[in-house]
């Protein structure tokens, strides 16, 4: 069964920068996976930050970018503002279907 | 503008089945897969499977196979999920989520239906 890990919790000040990471059980994680990133807030359905890796939506803020860090696929917040708080899940695509991450609890402090 | 509208809070008994809807609108609905994602209390997302809307194939989560049917209806734009033989374990926020067909980009996610399963 193929285990998608994010860290469980991280925390970050207001104005700052981090890095969120989803590796793969399987080894290292490539463009090949088409890394989705989603935002969830309490009581609310996800909103989809990253597509492919590195795409934004149209809505989504500037200071979210994503890439591929050390066999893991990344979300780096930059400038991070306390609306940020939030949980963050991955994606992942494998054959046969998807597989989401254990998800990041990200708190603004 | 886009919208996917679930069909609301159910309830049900060990064994029974529950069908969620999911109503698109604001886009050409058969240029769009759908997913269906579960969450569980206080935990992580479950992806369960997808159908395209276009064709009806189906795809499903190894887990849920012989359990799960997604279907479509074009004529009114909503796509169902029927899971049977539930357990308590299946209680959870049930989602659907649209792809642009093929693109493996999740953009729009539905508001969630809650189903709980209780004696």
């Amino acid at each position: 069964q193929t285990v998608v890990t994010q860290e469980p919790s991280l925390t970050v000040s207001p104005g700052g920068t981090v890095t969120l990471t989803c590796a793969s059980s399987t080894g290292a994680v490539t463009s090949g996976y088409y890394p989705n990133w989603f935002q969830q807030k309490p009581g609310q359905a996800p909103r989809a930050l990253i597509y492919r890796t590195n795409n934004k939506h149209s809505w989504t803020p500037a200071r979210f970018s994503g890439s591929l860090l050390g066999g893991k696929a990344a979300l780096i917040l930059s400038d991070v503002q306390p609306e940020d708080e939030a949980d963050y899940h991955c994606l992942l695509h494998y054959e046969g279907g998807w597989v989401f991450g254990t998800g990041t609890k990200l708190t603004v402090l | 503008q886009v919208q996917l509208v679930q069909s609301g809070a159910e309830v049900k008994i060990p064994g029974a089945s529950v069908k969620i809807s999911c109503k698109a609108s604001g886009y050409s609905f058969t240029t769009y897969y759908m997913h269906w994602v579960r969450q569980a209390p206080g935990q992580g997302f479950e992806w369960m499977g997808m159908v395209d809307p276009n064709t009806g194939k189906t795809n499903y989560a190894q887990k849920f196979q012989g359990r799960v049917i997604m279907t479509r209806d074009t004529s009114t734009g909503t796509v169902y999920m029927d899971l049977n033989s539930l357990t308590s374990d299946d209680t959870a926020m049930y989602y659907c989520a649209r792809e642009r067909g093929g693109s493996l980009n999740f953009d729009y996610w539905g508001q969630g239906t809650l189903v709980i399963v209780s004696s």
